[in-house]
């Protein structure tokens, strides 16, 4: 059964700071990992989505890696800004026959101005 | 192009009562997922519908149920309704079947669901 982790469960930084964001999944067998964000009382907004392929995408500030023989992927922020305050998680799917997305515990994360 | 969008937004219905939330995917798309996010057990995934044939199931029980329409649209069904089944309900859309390459799933704003 996959299980995916992310840990902090919060994190608080000053805007400007760069920072990542982890998560760790324990079957290495996916088709792909997507990572989220989550306003408030909102529906997801999709950020990035690597192929197990793929090594890394790339999406402005964002840049997200992908290890799969670890079990690891982290999502690195640039120059943050306070408009990036959401909570962050990141969805494993599974190979063909499995397809369903697991979802992590998601980082909150606050931007202090 | 407009998004996913689901209705209704907030429901409060009590205990043994059924609900049916609606979603519409975005035009084009054929797959439908549904999931429940709560505050202690996170996001968990209910069921896939592609192509108006269920693909994937979650581990819920039987009272959660889902349908999908010719024309993509799904809708999803509580029966005897319980206080735990209070949560956020997500309904995704994507494109087609994940072996057809890249897959990105298009999250609706959800529909708030308070049992009392």
């Amino acid at each position: 059964k996959q299980e995916v982790t992310q840990i902090p469960a919060a994190l608080s930084v000053p805007e400007g700071e760069n920072l990542v964001l982890n998560c760790s999944f324990t079957d290495s067998a996916i088709y792909n990992l997507q990572w989220f964000r989550q306003d408030p009382g909102k529906g997801l907004t999709s950020l990035l989505l690597i192929q197990s392929s793929q090594r890394e995408q790339t999406s402005g500030r964002l840049n997200a890696s992908l290890d799969k023989s670890s079990g690891r992927s982290t999502l690195y922020i640039a120059a943050s800004q306070p408009g990036d305050s959401a909570t962050y998680l990141c969805a494993v799917r599974g190979n063909f026959g499995n397809e369903k997305l697991t979802f992590g515990t998601g980082t909150r994360l606050t931007i202090i101005p | 192009k407009a998004g996913v969008t689901q209705t209704p937004r907030y429901l409060i219905k009590t205990r043994g009562q059924q609900v049916t939330l609606s979603c519409s995917p975005i035009s084009g798309h054929r797959s439908v997922s549904w999931y429940q996010q709560t505050p202690g057990q996170g996001l968990q995934f209910l069921f896939e519908y592609f192509s108006e044939t269920q693909r994937n199931k979650g581990n819920f029980p039987g009272r959660f149920s889902g349908r999908q329409f010719s024309n993509s649209r799904s809708e999803m069904n509580v029966s005897t309704l319980e206080l735990g089944d209070s949560a956020l309900y997500l309904c995704a859309s994507s494109l087609e079947a994940p072996a057809g390459g890249p897959e990105t799933q298009y999250f609706g704003p959800g529909t708030r669901l308070l049992v009392l």
